[in-house]
C-alpha cells in the first residue's frame, strides 16, 4: 500500500498570503489528523477529520482551517500568514481511534 | 488539563549503554499511550503502543515501555543502544473517551555516541 503523501513538500510564502496544503491518506483510512511541528514545541494538534466531519480542533486561531473530501483526501488552509506559521506541517491517517497513526513526510512552510 | 511531558529534551549515551527516556502524562480519563520515533530526515513512525492488557510492551528493535497508571508514566527503555537508535522520540497519548485527539510531548533527542 502506498503511504501517506503530502504536497507540496516545500513552500515559501510571504506574510499576509494564504496557503493550501494537501494530504492523501493510506487507502482505506478515513481519519486524517493535522499537526504543526516546530523545534522545541513538538507536535501541536491542529484538527482531525473522519468521513468529511471535523471531530476535534486544537488551540489554533481561525486562520487555520481544513476540510476532508469524500475520498478521504484532506486539505488545510492558512490565511493571512504570519512569520510564526513557519513550521513543518504533518498529516497522519489512521483507520480510527485509537489505531496507529501513519505520518506523511510533511510540508515545510517558510514564511518570509 | 490533558498534557504529555517529556522531561529530557536531549539524552546523550554511549553505544551499548542502557537508556531510559521519560514520559509522564496528565489526564482525568483513561488513556492509550504511544511512542513514535523520527529518524534523521525521515517521517514519524510508530515504535510501540499500549492499548490494554499487559502493561509492558515491546518493539521489534529491542525497546520496551511500561505503563504505570499510579505514576501516570510510560517511560521508554532499551538495555543496550546502537548508533542507529539516534533519533528523536515522541511520547503521545489519546483518550478512551473518544476525543479523536492525540497529544504529543515535545520530544527527546537521543544521541548515541561511539
Amino acid at each position: 500500500k502506498a503511504g501517506v503523501t503530502q504536497t507540496p513538500r516545500y513552500l515559501i510564502k510571504t506574510r499576509g498570503q494564504q496557503v493550501t496544503l494537501s494530504c492523501s491518506p493510506i487507502s482505506g483510512h478515513r481519519s486524517v489528523s493535522w499537526y504543526q511541528q516546530t523545534p522545541g514545541q513538538g507536535l501541536q494538534f491542529l484538527f482531525e477529520y473522519f468521513s468529511e466531519t471535523q471531530r476535534n480542533k486544537g488551540n489554533f486561531p481561525g486562520r487555520f482551517s481544513g476540510r476532508q473530501f469524500s475520498n478521504s483526501r484532506s486539505e488545510m488552509n492558512v490565511s493571512t500568514l504570519e512569520l510564526g506559521d513557519s513550521a513543518l506541517y504533518l498529516c497522519a491517517s489512521s483507520l480510527g481511534q485509537p489505531d496507529t497513526q501513519y505520518f506523511g513526510p510533511g510540508t515545510r512552510l517558510t514564511v518570509l | 488539563a490533558q498534557s504529555v511531558t517529556q522531561l529530557d529534551s536531549q539524552v546523550p549515551v554511549f553505544e551499548e549503554a542502557p537508556v531510559e527516556l521519560r514520559c509522564n502524562y496528565s489526564s482525568s480519563v483513561s488513556v492509550y499511550l504511544f511512542w513514535y520515533v523520527q529518524y534523521p530526515n525521515q517521517g514519524l513512525q510508530l515504535l510501540l503502543k499500549y492499548l490494554s492488557g499487559s502493561t509492558l510492551v515491546e518493539s521489534i528493535n529491542g525497546f520496551e515501555a511500561e505503563f504505570n497508571k499510579s505514576q501516570t508514566s510510560f517511560h521508554l527503555r532499551k538495555p543496550s543502544v546502537h548508533i542507529s537508535d539516534t533519533a528523536e522520540y515522541f511520547c503521545a497519548v489519546t483518550f478512551t473517551s473518544g476525543t479523536y485527539k492525540y497529544i504529543f510531548g515535545t520530544g527527546t533527542r537521543l544521541k548515541v555516541l561511539a
